[in-house]
């Protein structure tokens, strides 16, 4: 069974803090994974996609990275700011594309 | 460029109503998803498809169903409504086999209240 879980479920940080979040999945037979940030009662944005073959991929302040042997992924936020604040899913593509229940960020001022 | 496009964005269904949330995209992507995604939750897979023609299952099937007739559209069909139906739908699309292109695109959402 494939299965997506991130940890934590949920983070908060002073503004500034560089933080980490992760991603792990049980089947490394992969496609891609992509990081995606979502504001409350809004749509998905994407952030990040990091091909099966590829270690890491970065976008201004945000780094992911992926080891699929091991079956995890990070996506690293440097100098966070209250901007940043909303909840971060990763999304895991075999032929289905599975969802962990995301890590609620909160960065304060 | 369009890119994935759901009707309607809010609905109110009554208990034991039927209706069909429709999504299109004009990428010509394979793969389309339909996902639930109930408050403070993350996104559950309810149907998938690969290709015009081919529909599996996901997560939380139950109550549903899809067609996929052409490759643009993905209709969802929720047959004899249910409070716990209640939930934001999302579809999405990619095409996994074209790297590098292959980043996933997400509708905005559908808002369903079954009362």
């Amino acid at each position: 069974k494939q299965e997506v879980t991130q940890i934590p479920a949920a983070l908060s940080v002073p503004e500034g803090e560089n933080l980490v979040l992760n991603c792990s999945f049980t089947d490394s037979a992969i496609y891609n994974l992509q990081w995606f940030r979502q504001d409350p009662g809004k749509g998905l944005t994407s952030l990040l996609l990091i091909q099966s073959s590829q270690r890491e991929q970065t976008s201004g302040r945000l780094n992911a990275s992926l080891d699929k042997s091991s079956g995890r992924s990070t996506l690293y936020i440097a100098a966070s700011q209250p901007g940043d604040s909303a909840t971060y899913l990763c999304a895991v593509q075999y032929n289905d594309m599975r969802f962990g229940a995301g890590t609620r960020l909160t960065v304060k001022p | 460029n369009a890119g994935v496009t759901q009707t309607p964005k809010f609905r109110i269904l009554k208990i034991g109503q039927s209706m069909t949330l429709q999504c299109t995209q004009d990428m010509n992507h394979n793969y389309m998803y339909w996902y639930r995604q109930d408050p403070g939750m993350g996104l559950k897979l309810i149907y998938y498809s690969v290709g015009a023609g081919i529909t599996d299952k996901g997560e939380v099937p139950n109550g549903y169903n899809v067609s996929r007739s052409t490759t643009e559209d993905f209709p969802l069909r929720l047959e004899l409504a249910a409070p716990s139906q209640t939930s934001v739908y999302f579809c999405a699309s990619t095409d996994p086999d074209r790297a590098p292109n292959t980043e996933a695109f997400f509708g905005q959402g559908t808002r369903l209240t079954v009362v």
